[in-house]
């Protein structure tokens, strides 16, 4: 049982590069989240699904694309880096019952030069 | 608009030094506020979900607390384990799971 895995641990974009980061998790919930973190500024979520197929924005979305084709999958596309961009970003999801909260990835650290 | 708001920023115990971490909320209704556990360069651990004015919630040396405006996560006899930053985090009614975090307080207890 992994839980939620995200790659990469690392990246370098050069601004106006496009990537994709991506978020698995095995544990079959139902939501599935990404959040940046950037310092003295806590966690911002960007974007959220419910379920495969639904999708929504969260308090940043600007410059990030999201899709749920399937459960365990729940990826963060960069359409055009910005140096604004440059943060940790976590991956999470949870049950339908937030009783035991929320299990958020390791990270991927992303800067844009 | 939903706000954590967390204090202090930093704080610096020796080990054995019993204290408090305060996170102040305002959100419309209250589904649950979490507590959660960041090391350097990891994701937040999850440690506890509270519900209601007046509820507690203890795991080791940890204990958190629960009022209708704010939630105390208390430290007895800290270790230099304990050390880690300390996120507090708010889920309202109706918001589809997600959360409004404060910026956390980076807790280092000194051997």
């Amino acid at each position: 049982n992994a839980g939620v895995t995200q790659t990469p641990k690392f990246q370098v974009l050069k601004t106006g590069q496009s990537m994709t980061l991506q978020c698995a998790q095995d544990m079959n919930h139902e939501y599935m989240s990404w959040y940046r973190q950037d310092p003295g500024m806590g966690l911002r979520l960007i974007h959220y699904s419910v379920g495969a197929g639904i999708t929504d924005q969260g308090e940043v979305p600007n410059g990030y694309n999201v899709s749920r084709s399937t459960t365990e999958d729940f990826p963060l596309r960069l359409l055009s880096a910005a140096p604004s961009q440059t943060s940790v970003y976590f991956c999470a999801s949870s049950p339908e019952t937030v009783t035991y909260g929320y299990t958020f990835g390791s990270g991927t650290r992303l800067t844009v030069v | 608009e939903d706000q954590v708001t967390q204090s202090p920023e930093a704080l610096r115990l020796q080990e054995g030094e019993s204290s408090s971490l305060n996170c102040s909320y305002t959100v419309s209704g209250l589904r649950g506020l979490f507590w959660y556990r960041q090391d350097p360069g990891k994701g937040p651990e999850f440690l506890f979900t509270l519900y209601s004015a007046g509820e507690e919630k203890e795991k080791e040396r940890l204990k958190a607390t629960l009022t209708k405006k704010e939630s105390f996560l208390h430290i007895t006899a800290p270790k230099p384990e304990d050390s880690a930053t300390y996120l507090c985090a708010v889920q309202a009614t109706g918001s589809a799971r997600q959360l409004t975090f404060g910026s956390g307080t980076q807790l280092t207890v000194l051997p």
